[in-house]
Parts: structure tokens; sequence; C-alpha cells
């Protein structure tokens, strides 16, 4: 079936790097957007970027550029979401979630199937 | 940014009761919301895309309405597996912004 499957929970340190991956399988890897949403404790959901597996081209929500990197490896269908300099305040649940547009079409930014997030928490 | 306000945040509802919430965008998104529902520790379940339109294997005791500004998730007959945390989104524009949340609770 469909799905998302996402990596285990990291505990980090104040200014360290995260990464988070997310394996794809069911469906044909390249022909879907995949996005990152995150939820931090008693907080809603923010969505943070997107990229097109196709072709590896990225966006994301201003607040985090300069921190934040998506990539993918088509070998694996796996997306990952690396979160550089982190602060207290990154502290969530982290989950990706796929467009339900086809990468021939802009994104629709409506997340059909989401992985069951990742837990990070950032910590001295 | 398109700032998205629901209402209320908390309810509390009895199994058979109907159900609504409202969602409010700072600007007009035409029908571009979509509604999920978020249960603690699962993933969020997209239930309405496109303001009216149900998700495939969602009850059609869901439904949504609304355009421009205005919208509204109903469910129609509460059902235990239904009390949760519901978020509005808007798809216009980035970024793609989430309502607060509303929690459906049991009364």
């Amino acid at each position: 079936q469909v799905q998302l499957v996402q990596s285990g929970s990291e505990v980090k340190e104040p200014g360290a790097s995260v990464t988070v991956s997310c394996k794809a399988s069911g469906y044909t890897f390249s022909n879907y957007f995949i996005h990152w949403v995150r939820q931090a404790p008693g907080r809603g959901l923010e969505w943070m970027g997107v990229i097109t597996p196709s072709i590896g081209t990225t966006s994301s929500t201003q607040k985090f550029q300069g921190r934040l990197s998506i990539t993918r490896d088509t070998s694996t269908t796996t997306v990952y979401m690396e979160l550089r300099g982190l602060r207290s305040e990154d502290t969530a649940v982290y989950y990706c979630a796929r467009d339900s547009q086809l990468v021939t079409l802009p994104a629709a930014y409506t997340f059909d199937i989401w992985g069951q997030g990742t837990l990070v928490s950032v910590s001295s | 940014d398109i700032q998205m306000t629901q209402s209320p945040s908390s309810l509390s509802a009895s199994v058979g009761d109907r159900v609504t919430i409202t969602c409010r965008s700072s600007q007009y998104i035409d029908t571009y919301l979509n509604w999920y529902q978020h249960k603690p520790g699962k993933a969020p379940n997209l239930l309405i895309f496109a303001a009216s339109n149900l998700q495939s294997g969602v009850p059609s005791r869901f439904s949504g309405s609304g355009s421009g500004t205005d919208f509204t998730l109903t469910i129609s007959s509460l059902q235990p597996e239904d009390f949760a945390t519901y978020y509005c989104q808007q798809s216009y524009i980035t970024p793609h912004l989430f309502g607060q949340g509303t929690k459906v609770e049991v009364k």
C-alpha cells in the first residue's frame, strides 16, 4: 500500500543539526511532491517546505531559509529533511507528507498521505 | 501571509451530535481550503480538499462548504472515533498556513 515511513526519534543539543528520512513505497516516487510539516508541543501544524522528487527542486517557507535542506535519493525512494542550528523551539514532531497532485502540474499543497512522524527533541 | 482563524478553539459534544467548525482566512482564497483530522500520536488525515470535496475513504458524515474567506466543516452525527483535533489549511499561496485547530472533546 501507499506509505511513507520515517526514521526514529532524535535528541539533539542546541546548535546541532538533525536529519530525518522519509521512505516512500507503494507508488511511483518521482510522480508526487513531498512536503515537510511540523508540530511543536501544544502548537498547531506548520508547513516547512517541499521537494519535487523527479528533479530535486525545493521550496521552503522564509522562516527556515538558510537552516533547512530537503533532498532526495531516487534509488532508495527516500526524502531527507535536514535542519541546522537547532534551537529549543525546534522541538517538535516532524512529518513528511505527499502532495495529492502529480508533478506534471503545480503542487496542490494538499497532503493525502502522511508519514508516522518523527519526534526531534532539542535540549542541553 | 494569509492567516487562518478557526472557531471555536475547542468544543464539547456527544455521540450523535451535529458539529460545525468554522475557518476564516484573512484574504480571499477561492476554494483552496483543506480540512484534516489529527489524533494524538497519529499522522493527520485529509478529510476534505478544495473546500467541499470528500477525500476517498472518508465517511460521508463529514462535509465541507464555503468559498472566498469563510469555510465550514460539518460532522453530521458525531461518532466515537471522531473525537480529535481538526485543522483547516489554505492551499492558495505560500506559506500554506494551517488554522490553530479545533479540539472536539467528549461532553
